[in-house]
């Protein structure tokens, strides 16, 4: 699987825009974007994911650069309930036998504050 | 919205002693996860499952570990022989094209 980079950690103010980046330098042709976070000891949640394209839904947005090399999470408008680890993880999703795993890393801790 | 159920949330057990945490993941989903999350550590990848059968598994997913889908709904994780190391957070996920996470049960082996 591909390796994706991430900052550690993020602030954020409460009502403002959460701009997470994300390095993907050596993903393949086949990889997907996907993005989850963790709420303290909760499961993962899924946000968002992509391709190639710039993704919308009613969680966040995914930037996708040309290159496919790096990748942007926006929480448009982020509130206290968003302070959460977020992973950035590129996967495979062949819909056949072999449909892979998700491999998390230590992901971005962010902290939305009043 | 449908959503995979772990039970239970807390499970305490002795050292030496088999456990089975349970799972009934999203109907319909074809692919079946076990993770797992030490206490401050990353979320790992223990085993998939798909078409009744493993599909990949980690080196942490010994012989003491084991996965069944008996009934076509439940989905099993069993440790025959639990050890001190065993404690985590385990996560069941399902999914097609994405994976959706349980709330997980917290084992904790005395």
């Amino acid at each position: 699987d591909a390796k994706t980079t991430q900052p550690p950690s993020m602030d954020c103010a409460e009502g403002r825009a959460a701009n997470l980046p994300c390095n993907h330098s050596t993903i393949s042709g086949n990889e997907y974007v996907y993005w989850y976070r963790q709420i303290h000891s909760q499961g993962p949640q899924y946000i968002i994911h992509g391709l190639k394209n710039n993704e919308t839904n009613e969680m966040a947005s995914l930037i996708i650069t040309e290159d496919r090399k790096s990748s942007t999470l926006i929480l448009p408008h982020a509130t206290l309930r968003d302070t959460a680890v977020y992973y950035c993880i590129v996967f495979p999703f062949a819909g056949g036998t072999s449909y892979g795993k998700l491999t998390f890393g230590q992901g971005t801790i962010l902290t939305v504050h009043p | 919205e449908p959503e995979v159920t772990q039970t239970p949330s807390h499970q305490v057990t002795q050292m030496g002693q088999e456990v089975i945490l349970r799972c009934v993941p999203i109907s319909n989903h074809l692919y079946f996860y076990w993770y797992r999350q030490i206490l401050g550590q990353k979320v790992e990848f223990l085993v998939s499952f798909y078409n009744n059968e493993i599909s990949e598994k980690s080196e942490i997913f010994d012989d003491q570990f084991s996965v069944e889908r008996p009934d076509g709904s439940n989905f099993t994780l069993k440790i025959r022989s639990t050890k001190l190391e065993d404690s985590a957070m385990y996560f069941c996920a399902s999914g097609t094209e994405k994976l959706f996470f349980g709330s997980g049960t917290q084992l904790s082996v005395l």
